[in-house]
């Protein structure tokens, strides 16, 4: 069965710190790829996704995240955070064909310091 | 576009009782997944519907758990009888078309088992 790991639980940065989370997968074969946001008190929205094509994908927010094959990663990342970037992020994996569910990781609470 | 809707919010019972929850999705929308999410850990897919059909079930405690959806729209997953570690948030989510592939979460059932 396939997982996803995130390397880091809890993250404190303060405004316009970059941030990198990390995020990697056990699947071998074809994968599509998502990071999903869910701020406070809000449902779980989606960031970016990867599903070919090229590794460096954009997503809403000024995230993005790049795909490398060879590591099995999938880093979000952000140049200069902002307060309202304060959410849990989940890094998500669907394998290619059959069923379409996805596998979440367990999820980083990022905390964002005025 | 109204969002997936789900309804109760919050419920509290007893363990041993029996719960339902119910799952509008976003209208057109022929794919609807269930998801249990524990605390401190990322949602985990429970069943996913193709229309009335189910397409995966695979990780759905069959002997306390049970989902329909019997025309193709809205959705219950019950729960009978109830065990504390069934305490989670329990999310709906929906696509439109699974070669599209963009998962909308409902704002989550957050169930507690005493």
């Amino acid at each position: 069965a396939q997982s996803v790991s995130q390397h880091n639980h809890h993250v404190i940065l303060s405004e316009a710190a970059s941030l990198e989370l990390g995020c990697n997968y056990s699947y071998g074969g074809t994968v599509n790829l998502f990071w999903y946001v869910q701020y406070p008190g809000q449902h779980l929205q989606l960031l970016l996704k990867y599903f070919s094509g090229d590794p460096l994908v954009k997503g809403i927010k000024g995230f993005e995240a790049e795909f490398i094959k060879s590591k099995f990663s999938f880093n979000l990342r952000k140049p200069s955070v902002q307060w309202s970037d304060t959410a849990e992020y989940f890094c998500a994996v669907k394998s290619g064909g059959g069923a379409d569910g996805l596998t979440f990781g367990k999820g980083t609470h990022l905390i964002i310091q005025p | 576009e109204a969002g997936v809707a789900q309804s109760p919010r919050y419920k509290i019972i007893e363990k041993r009782q029996s719960v339902a929850f119910w799952c509008n999705p976003i209208s057109g929308h022929a794919t609807l997944y269930w998801y249990q999410q524990i605390l401190g850990q990322g949602p985990k897919l429970l069943i996913q519907f193709q229309n009335n059909g189910v397409v995966d079930d695979s990780q759905l405690p069959k002997d306390r758990f049970s989902a329909e959806r019997l025309k193709g729209v809205d959705s219950t997953l019950k729960i009978q009888p109830a065990k504390l570690e069934d305490s989670a948030v329990y999310l709906c989510a929906s696509s439109l078309d699974p070669g599209v592939y963009e998962q909308y979460f409902g704002p989550g059932t957050r169930l507690t088992v005493t």
